[in-house]
This record gives C-alpha cells, sequence and structure tokens, in this order.
C-alpha cells in the first residue's frame, strides 16, 4: 500500500516543453508539499497545500504551477522547460500540525 | 531566518561500531521540531527519528537516538552498531512549530554522507 505516490519517476523532457508530475497521497493528509532537490542533494520547499489551499508559495519562477484538485493530489506543471529545471522533485504530505512528513519517492526530472 | 548547518560531508564506520552525525541549527522560534531523515542510494527520504523544543528527553528510536542539546542549538544523530544497510545520505531538518500552521515546511541541511564498512 504506497503512501504517498508520484508519477512518473523518471522524466526526460527537451527544454521549452510543458510537463507535469502527479502526486498522490492515501493517508488522508490533509497538507500537501513539493520540495526540489538540486544536482548537491540539497532540498528546498517548493510549495505547500493545507485542504486545497496555498499555504507556501516560495521563490520560484512562475513557470511552476502547483494545482491541488483534491485533498489528496497536488500535481505539479512546469511551463517552459528549462536546464535548470532539472532535479529530482519530491512530493510529502502531512496530517494538520503533527510532526512527520511523509514523502513520495520522488521524480527525477531531465531537461535536455 | 531558520538554518540547519551539517559540517561534515562525509563519514565513515566500520559495521557494528556507533557514529554521531553532527547538526547545529538556528531560530529565534521558541517552539521547534527537529527532525532526521535517510535517503540511501535508491532516493526515497526515510523520517528515522523527531525531536521536539520543549521534549525533556532525548528521542530514542530503535538504533537510532537524537542527543539534544538546546543551549548548544545541536541536535546530533547518533547510529549505534552500524549496519552495512546504513550507508546512506542523512538529512537534519527543522520545522518551526510555533505558528502552528499546518503547511509549514521542513528546512534541511545539506546532508552528510554515512558509509559503512565490512
Amino acid at each position: 500500500d504506497t503512501a504517498v505516490s508520484q508519477t512518473p519517476k523518471y522524466l526526460v523532457t527537451q527544454m521549452g516543453n510543458d510537463k507535469s508530475i502527479k502526486c498522490e497521497q492515501n493517508l488522508g493528509h490533509d497538507t500537501m508539499y513539493w520540495y526540489k532537490q538540486d544536482s548537491k542533494k540539497f532540498l528546498k520547499i517548493m510549495f505547500s497545500y493545507n485542504n486545497k489551499e496555498l499555504i507556501i508559495n516560495e521563490t520560484v519562477p512562475n513557470r511552476f504551477s502547483p494545482k491541488s484538485p483534491d485533498k489528496a493530489h497536488l500535481n505539479l506543471h512546469i511551463n517552459s522547460l528549462e536546464l535548470g529545471d532539472s532535479a529530482v522533485y519530491f512530493c510529502a504530505s502531512s496530517q494538520g500540525e503533527s510532526y512527520e512528513q511523509y514523502f513520495g519517492p520522488g521524480t527525477r526530472l531531465t531537461v535536455t | 531566518a531558520q538554518k540547519i548547518t551539517q559540517t561534515q560531508p562525509g563519514m565513515f564506520v566500520q559495521e557494528k561500531e556507533a557514529v554521531t552525525l553532527d547538526c547545529t541549527y538556528d531560530t529565534s522560534d521558541p517552539s521547534y521540531g527537529l527532525f532526521w531523515y535517510k535517503q540511501p542510494s535508491s532516493g526515497e527520504m526515510i523520517f528515522l527519528i523527531y525531536q521536539g523544543s520543549y521534549d525533556q528527553q532525548n528521542a530514542t528510536e530503535g538504533r537510532y537516538s537524537l542527543n539534544f542539546q538546546k543551549a548548544r542549538k545541536s541536535a546530533n544523530l547518533v547510529i549505534s552498531a552500524s549496519q552495512l544497510g546504513d550507508s546512506a545520505m542523512y538529512f537534519c531538518a527543522m520545522r518551526d512549530l510555533a505558528t502552528n500552521q499546518a503547511g509549514t515546511a521542513l528546512i534541511f541541511g545539506k546532508g552528510t554522507t554515512l558509509s559503512v564498512s565490512s
């Protein structure tokens, strides 16, 4: 039983394309996050949603747009992909103010 | 602003030995949580242990313990009896709890790569 799932696991695409990464959690959590892990393995928050409401919107290019159709899903759409967007993107979820965040397996995005 | 510092890029230990991974943090918030995550070469993020700023005792989870020294602002992870499967990258992270707001993100350190040899 996968708690937090992401599709696809790997994504290779060319510069200028538009792509989406999907995230689903079956834990009944009401808060979801997107983190980016760069080539140096540094993890940084991009967005968080609570009950479909945007809570955190860090300084990321507006080419990145999260969408939360319901509490169990948080998708990430990226327009006009650039080489610097290559990274591993992690989705995570948590329940309210609870401490632990559960991470998905990550999506490795490679832009050529 | 909150900050997590992990000064050890890499650590090496032999099987069955204990190892300490260092983490210092900086925050002006009175209420915060400290976390350790493990990232093996397969890439997933695995939660290991949590310590709240008001917790009186150091957290322990099996072979993992967190050496929490509030005055020094340090939250070192101690792994006892290392195993080959402990070889991975380890991240220290912090979360502000003062606002008590859902959606507060984790702030991560740069990580420490642990290599366990037989």
